[in-house]
Formats: structure tokens, sequence, C-alpha cells
């Protein structure tokens, strides 16, 4: 079945480490997003990458590191720089970024808690 | 300016009730894309609707039904007769043609439907 697989479901992070959440998407699609949600607040998008070896800063980068070595996969890493990292996360593709209006389609999401 | 606001933050209704949930859009673009999402318990948000500025024909997919007022800048969505699996959070999002594929999201519906 064509995709988006986030990986894990639930993490538990201890303050001052890294921890890596995983973005798979079999859909050919060139864009691929990053969100952060929380509590009774809209999505925030954290980066986004409209090709391979390419990304861009969203609103709230700071603190994340993402890259995009195959089409298919794009990583993010929650650093020990975040703030507050504690979140839910969600990773979304779209055909293309340049063109506005291309539908966005997400993952299931990943649970981040820092502990 | 991008902005859409979701006035609605929790609505409950009794199952078979119809219940709307409104949307109101700010934009400067002419050509412009509304979406709707749905995020059920599990945290996916799964794609509704696509519309774009030019069609404003209200657009009915079994009990659901959106209503597109470019007048009052709202986008409007009625569940009809509604049922326990609609409880969810629901998103409307914004999408400019002329801003990349930069979503603005608004903050969330939760809606319970009470059996």
């Amino acid at each position: 079945d064509g995709g988006i697989t986030q990986s894990p479901k639930y993490l538990f992070r201890k303050e001052g480490q890294n921890v890596t959440l995983s973005c798979e998407q079999n859909l050919n699609h060139d864009a691929m997003y990053w969100y952060r949600q929380d509590p009774g607040q809209g999505l925030r998008l954290i980066y986004y990458s409209q090709i391979v070896n390419d990304f861009q800063k969203g609103d709230i980068a700071e603190g994340y590191s993402v890259s995009r070595e195959k089409k298919e996969s794009f990583p993010l890493t929650v650093t020990s720089a975040q703030k507050n990292p504690t979140a839910f996360y969600l990773c979304a593709s779209s055909i293309e970024v340049v063109v506005g209006g291309n539908t966005i389609y997400f993952g299931e999401g990943s649970w981040l808690t820092v502990v | 300016a991008q902005k859409v606001t979701q006035a609605q933050t929790e609505i409950s209704v009794v199952e078979k009730e119809d219940v709307t949930l409104d949307c109101v859009y700010e934009t400067r673009d002419t050509t412009y894309y509304l979406f709707w999402y749905k995020q059920p318990p599990s945290g996916e948000l799964v794609f509704l609707i696509r519309r774009n500025s030019f069609d404003e024909q209200n657009e009915i997919s079994g009990r659901y039904s959106w209503n597109f007022q470019k007048s009052t800048s709202s986008f409007n969505f009625t569940i009809t007769a509604s049922q326990v699996v609609d409880s969810a959070v629901y998103f409307c999002a914004l999408s400019g043609a002329n801003t990349g594929n930069q979503f603005y999201f608004g903050t969330g519906t939760s809606l319970t439907v009470i059996p």
C-alpha cells in the first residue's frame, strides 16, 4: 500500500539526548515536510524539502535538523538544543512544494516525550 | 497575511444530530486553496477535501458537505446525522498559489459525538 510510514510511534528521551524520528514514503512525492503539533494548537512547520539534498527551514526549525539523502526518506533529529521537545510530530509529503495548492498527505505521527 | 480561524475549540453533539464546523480564512491571494483534514484519536491527519478559490460550488460526499463562500471568507464543514466514528479533531487549512506549498492550519475543532 502506498503511504507514509513514521517510526517509532512512541519515543522517550532523556534530557540532553538527541533523537531521530524516521519518515519513509512510497508515494513518489518530491516534497516532504515535518510538522509539530502541541495540545490544542494547530500544526507548525519545522522543515520541508522539495528535492533530494535540499531542505528549507520552516517556522520553528531551531533545535531540529533534517537530511534528505533519498527521495523516499526524510528523517528528523530533535537535538538537545530544542528547549521543549515533548510533542506530537507529523511527517507529510506532496507531489511538489514549489506550486501552492498541492494536497499534503500525512503519516501516523510520532509521540516524543522527554523524561 | 495568510490566516485560518476555527473559533469553535470543542463541540459535543448527540449521535444523529447535524453539526457544522466553522472555518474563516484571510488571504490576499486571488488564487488559493482550502482544505479540511480529520485527525482521529490515532493521530494521523486524513485528507477530506481540497477546494480552489474559483470553485464556489458546494460539495457533498455522503454525510459530509462543504459550503464555500468567498463573500464571507468561509469554508464551513457540515456532518449530517453524526456518528460516534466522526469524533475527531478537524483542521481547516489554506494554501496560496504564489507562496509555495506553504499550508496555514487553523487550531482545530474537537468534535465529540455522544452515543
